[in-house]
């Protein structure tokens, strides 16, 4: 059994549309994030949500809102995709913030 | 801010050592960990050390923390080919999400 899960693995996309990612965990985590890598590999923490409520913004752009119906789902909805949101975007949690976080194989959107 | 270092690239001989080292700014640091990227898959969580701990050793994995210099080392001994790879230091204090270094491409040379 995948322990975080995310869909879809690829996403490719004209500039301006909106599009959702998914992310699903089973290990019974009460926190999840989201992360950016970037071409150069560098991860950003975007969101951090601990129990369905937002802890950390990272200063991300308002196009980017991310919704936790319940605490093993954290869903990533971008709006007016642009050029510069093209990264692979990783889900993670963890049982706390500030212990080991396990992360999904990540979602690789492409805007074109 | 926190801020965490890293060499960009390693390369090592097949059978060799390999030593990747990491640098962290914030005192406050409780936990470090060592994350594996291997091409096109997601990290994968290789090892971990409190920040009460000097040293931990796991199979071909050890650890080194000098708290006072604010330095981590992964050392991988007998490097094998399906050792290449991004290695990643991150580090984190309870309440905090993890900070990541820019990770650390080892090249294995056969």
């Amino acid at each position: 059994d995948t322990a975080v899960s995310q869909t879809p693995k690829y996403l490719v996309t004209q500039m301006g549309n909106d599009k959702s990612i998914k992310c699903e965990q089973n290990l019974g985590h009460d926190t999840m994030y989201w992360y950016k890598q970037d071409s150069k590999k560098f991860l950003k923490i975007m969101f951090s949500y601990n129990n369905k409520e937002l802890i950390i913004n990272e200063t991300v752009p308002n196009r980017f809102s991310p919704k936790s119906p319940d605490k093993a789902h954290l869903n990533l909805h971008i709006n007016s995709l642009e050029l510069g949101d093209s990264a692979v975007y990783f889900c993670a949690s963890s049982g706390q913030q500030g212990t080991e976080a396990f992360f999904g194989q990540g979602t690789r959107l492409t805007v074109v | 801010g926190e801020d965490v270092e890293q060499s960009l690239f390693l390369s090592v001989r097949e059978g060799d050592s390999s030593v990747i080292n990491c640098t962290y700014t914030d005192s406050s640091s409780t936990y470090l960990y060592w994350y594996k990227q291997e091409p096109g898959a997601g990290l994968q969580l290789l090892t971990y050390i409190f920040s009460n701990m000097d040293m931990k050793q796991d199979q071909r994995l050890t650890v080194l923390l000098n708290k006072k210099d604010k330095h981590l080392s992964l050392r991988i001994a007998d490097t094998q080919t399906g050792d290449s790879a991004i290695y990643f230091c991150a580090e984190t204090h309870l309440n905090t999400p993890l900070v990541f270094g820019k990770g650390t491409r080892l090249s294995v040379i056969a």
